[in-house]
């Protein structure tokens, strides 16, 4: 059970869109639509942002949105804004009742 | 409100045992599975496992096999994740959260505040 794989920092100005990819294999992205993107800014407890792959939780901007393609799924954040300046990690279900989260990506606000 | 509070800051020496609590209220407490997630410091999030209150069936995550117990005590609303053989490496904030954003899965959206473990000789 392996972390699953995302780019390590991601940058954009003001307004620009951002992607944040997310790699795993056949056992969990790539079998299952229980993906989900979590926020977390720092010293805080991480915010649910995506579930479902692309549903969003009440309160949540839909400048966010989450898509999956095969073993990636991705998060997509448009018009950013320099609050939107975190870590970010997905996290799947991986069978079995276990879940796996991704590396995490440092999302900077230029 | 949900609302998850979690035990203070410990320190402990190479080999011993943590027990981290997290009380649960605003919701009625076997409704929800309670995941454990953990961080060590400038790393990112590990998920440790989760626990079924009604009935404490628990799934751990490869890597904590043989050391790490969640419990549950459901007259007192309170998750409990017990950690024993502690090393350096397990230094690191514990969360409880609670699985209560349910779509195809239930996902964690309330977290508690985290209780830091340090693990120093």
């Amino acid at each position: 059970q392996s972390a699953l794989t995302q780019p390590r920092s991601v940058s954009g100005s003001p307004g620009q869109s951002v992607t944040i990819s997310c790699t795993g294999t056949i056992s969990d992205i790539g079998d299952y639509r229980y993906v989900s993107w979590y926020q977390q800014h720092p010293g805080k407890a991480p915010k649910l942002l995506i579930f479902d792959v692309s549903d969003r939780p009440s309160g949540v901007p839909d400048r966010f949105s989450g898509s999956k393609s095969g073993t990636t799924a991705s998060l997509t954040i448009s018009g950013l804004q320099a609050e939107d300046e975190a870590d970010y990690y997905c996290r799947s279900y991986a069978g079995n009742s276990l879940y796996v989260f991704g590396t995490g990506t440092r999302v900077t606000v230029l | 409100q949900v609302q998850l509070a979690q035990s203070g800051a410990e320190v402990k020496k190479p080999g011993a045992s943590v027990n981290v609590s997290c009380k649960a209220s605003g919701y009625t407490f076997t409704t929800y599975w309670i995941h454990w997630v953990r961080q060590a410091p400038g790393q990112g999030l590990e998920w440790m496992g989760v626990i079924n209150p009604t009935g404490g069936r628990t799934t751990y995550a490869p890597s904590f096999q043989g050391r790490l117990t969640m419990t549950t005590d459901t007259s007192t609303s309170t998750a409990y994740m017990e950690l024993t053989g502690l090393r350096s490496a397990d230094t690191a904030v514990y969360y409880c959260s609670v699985g209560s954003q349910c779509g195809g899965d239930c996902y964690p959206d309330y977290w508690g505040q985290g209780s830091l473990v340090i693990v120093s000789s």
